[in-house]
């Protein structure tokens, strides 16, 4: 059964820390993407990348970065994490090329807390 | 997608009804659409897509529409059942098949 996998499922972090959330997908895809997930505002676009070691900015990516050293995994960097990064974060692998049934697979989502 | 609030529309239907949930979408040159479901705790699942060439399509007690004139998308869900119960999404895209734009959500809370 192919998946997304998200390292945890509940993190609870202080500010100014550094926080990684990891993502590891076992379909080949070739893109992979973060999202936050707050109440009201659907799912907004942090980073994405569509190849190893590329990477590219969605719509709102201050005070994240992002790394995709191999093809399967993509980790999620908050570089000090603060209050208002508290959310659940979603991410999601998709094919290069659109085909039959073409979305996005997503993982479970981390909850992420900051105190 | 459908326009932000700070509240997620909730659609309360009895078991057995039918459903319907909508979506605005914002780009008149979105071509293909998903829509997912979200249970709780869990990431959002595909359930049905359309291309932009059609304006209807069947899956198994799902339906979605599509009118590209006014914007908006449907998912019809028959029979509906308490394991239906979740928020939905509405996601589109234009050509660049890699990114899609989601929708706020619709919470839809099936009655027994």
């Amino acid at each position: 059964d192919v998946k997304v996998t998200q390292s945890s499922r509940y993190l609870v972090k202080r500010t100014g820390e550094k926080v990684f959330l990891e993502c590891v997908q076992d379909m080949d895809h070739e893109n992979m993407f973060w999202y936050r997930q707050d109440p009201g505002l659907g799912l907004r676009l942090i980073y994405f990348s569509y190849d190893v070691k590329m990477k590219e900015k969605g719509d709102i990516p201050e005070g994240y970065s992002v790394s995709r050293e191999k093809k399967e995994r993509f980790s999620l960097i908050l570089e000090s994490a603060s209050t208002n990064q508290t959310s659940m974060y979603l991410c999601a692998s998709s094919l290069e090329e659109a085909g039959p049934n073409y979305g996005y697979t997503f993982g479970s989502g981390t909850r992420l807390t900051v105190v | 997608g459908e326009s932000v609030g700070l509240h997620l529309p909730t659609l309360s239907v009895q078991e057995g009804d039918n459903s319907i949930i909508n979506c605005a979408y914002s780009n008149s040159a979105s071509d293909y659409f998903i829509w997912y479901k979200q249970e709780s705790g869990k990431g959002p699942q595909f359930i049905i897509d359309i291309r932009s060439n059609m304006d209807k399509r069947q899956g198994q007690r799902v339906t979605v529409l599509l009118n590209k004139t006014v914007k908006h998308l449907s998912l019809q869900i028959a029979a509906t059942q308490p394991g239906d119960s979740a928020v939905y999404f509405c996601a589109e895209t234009t050509n660049n098949f890699n990114k899609f734009y989601f929708g706020s959500g619709t919470k839809l809370n099936v009655k027994p």
